[in-house]
């Protein structure tokens, strides 16, 4: 799996948009960009994944640079429920693989 | 999603003692799963992987002996922590694969206190 890089933390205030990036510069074109997140004392959750192009689901959008060496996970609308660890991770579409966390970004949402 | 359940959530023991965490996949079978440790401020952890019908295989460091993995069906792992020391007191957390989806599931996690 190709490495990441991820600020340690990040803060963003109720209500607006959170902007999450990665650094992945050693991707390959066969992996994906995953993001998962960790809110304390759970269980990770998966978010979502793109191989190149931007994707949107119901949680978040992905955006992936052209040359996929990195990418930036927006929450549109933060609130505090979204305060936790999130998990850049790239790796080879195959389910059949655990999933390598780094350190990741703990983000917290103020007030 | 498909759901995968983690049992006790948390459990306290007395140093010496063994015990065994179960993880569930609800509603997908799992040939694999995966265990994962956690220590607080740090990231998740790989363990080993448990594979269904056959022996687990587990990362470089952690002790076979010592942490017990058993697959005996396509919905269900358990690890047994035995001879708990202080040190062995963690997040323990378990994923599968649903193949079908071609994502991982977590499960909650089970706290461990070793006294």
């Amino acid at each position: 799996d190709a490495k990441t890089t991820q600020p340690p933390s990040m803060d963003c205030a109720e209500g607006r948009a959170a902007n999450l990036p990665c650094n992945h510069s050693t991707i390959s074109g066969n992996e994906y960009v995953y993001w998962y997140r960790q809110i304390h004392s759970q269980g990770p959750q998966y978010i979502i994944h793109g191989l190149k192009n931007n994707e949107t689901n119901e949680m978040a959008s992905l955006i992936i640079t052209e040359d996929r060496k990195s990418s930036t996970l927006i929450l549109p609308h933060a609130t505090l429920r979204d305060t936790a660890v999130y998990y850049c991770i790239v790796r080879a579409s195959n389910s059949g693989y655990a999933l390598n966390f780094g350190k990741g970004t703990s983000l917290l949402v103020t007030p | 999603g498909a759901v995968v359940s983690q049992h006790p959530s948390w459990v306290i023991c007395k140093s010496g003692t063994s015990v065994k965490i179960e993880c569930r996949s609800l509603d997908f079978q799992a040939t694999t799963m995966f265990w994962y440790r956690q220590f607080p401020k740090q990231s998740l952890m790989l363990m080993a992987t448990s594979n269904e019908g056959s022996k687990a295989t587990y990362e470089q460091g952690v002790e076979k002996d010592k942490f017990l993995i058993n697959h005996a069906s396509l919905t269900l792992s358990t690890l047994t922590v035995t001879s708990a020391h202080p040190e062995d007191s963690s997040f323990y957390i378990c994923s599968a694969p649903d193949r079908k989806d071609d994502e991982q599931f977590f499960g909650p996690g089970t706290r461990l206190t070793v006294l």
